[in-house]
């Protein structure tokens, strides 16, 4: 298994650009997430979704876009790049396996720049 | 809002030592905890979980403590080594949510 794949691995943008950031998990996973970690910070949750066809919003969703039309890819979308949106982002996918486990997987993250 | 945070930001222990990392939470709806561990330039990794209706957890070198009274929450590392400097997270999982919400994360530096 690859498990969760993340691309580009670094990426700059100009304000106002817009552009895609993929993720892929190959585990069969429902549970899929996008957090963004800043400087000294924790992740922030983003967008989430708990299966095909379903998503959510979290934390900061605002500049933010989502769509999960299968089980195994989850793109998040930039509309219009700000400066704001200057982070790593990651992605996560996990399964609860019934009410005794829950395993969380995280990619190796996107870093972002927008000037 | 209610959310989860970290007493320390940074701890240094000598190689050896044990180590104790101490998270805060204050969403009593809150049924599971997760411990990871990041290290620079890499995605957090799962490192224990807990429940909420247990107070203890262990895994290899590691022992997750859950005190329900004072919402707290703390990951033991035994005889701690260079390998585990990284930054830990704690994240809940709200009661019928499935996705984890992260505190600030302690930094752990060991020193050999």
């Amino acid at each position: 298994n690859a498990g969760v794949t993340q691309t580009p691995k670094f990426q700059v943008l100009k304000t106002g650009q817009s552009m895609t950031l993929q993720c892929a998990q190959d585990m069969n996973h429902e549970y899929m997430s996008w957090y963004r970690q800043d400087p000294g910070m924790g992740l922030r949750l983003i967008h989430y979704s708990v299966g095909a066809g379903i998503t959510d919003q979290g934390e900061v969703p605002n500049g933010y876009n989502v769509s999960r039309s299968t089980t195994e890819d989850f793109p998040l979308r930039l509309l219009s790049a700000a400066p704001s949106q200057t982070s790593v982002y990651f992605c996560a996918s996990a399964s609860r396996g019934g009410s005794t486990s829950y395993e969380q997987y995280f990619g190796p993250g996107t870093r972002l720049t927008v000037t | 809002g209610e959310s989860v945070g970290l007493h320390l930001p940074t701890l240094s222990v000598q190689e050896g030592d044990n180590s104790i990392i101490n998270c805060a939470y204050s969403n009593s709806a809150s049924d599971y905890f997760i411990w990871y561990k990041q290290e620079s330039g890499k995605g957090p990794q799962f490192i224990i979980d807990i429940r909420s209706n247990m107070d203890k957890r262990q895994g290899q070198r590691v022992t997750v403590l859950l005190n329900k009274t004072v919402k707290h929450l703390s990951l033991q590392i035994a005889a701690t080594q260079p390998g585990d400097s990284a930054v830990y997270f704690c994240a809940e999982i709200y009661r019928g949510s499935y996705i984890p919400t992260f505190g600030r994360g302690t930094s752990l530096i060991v020193h050999p």
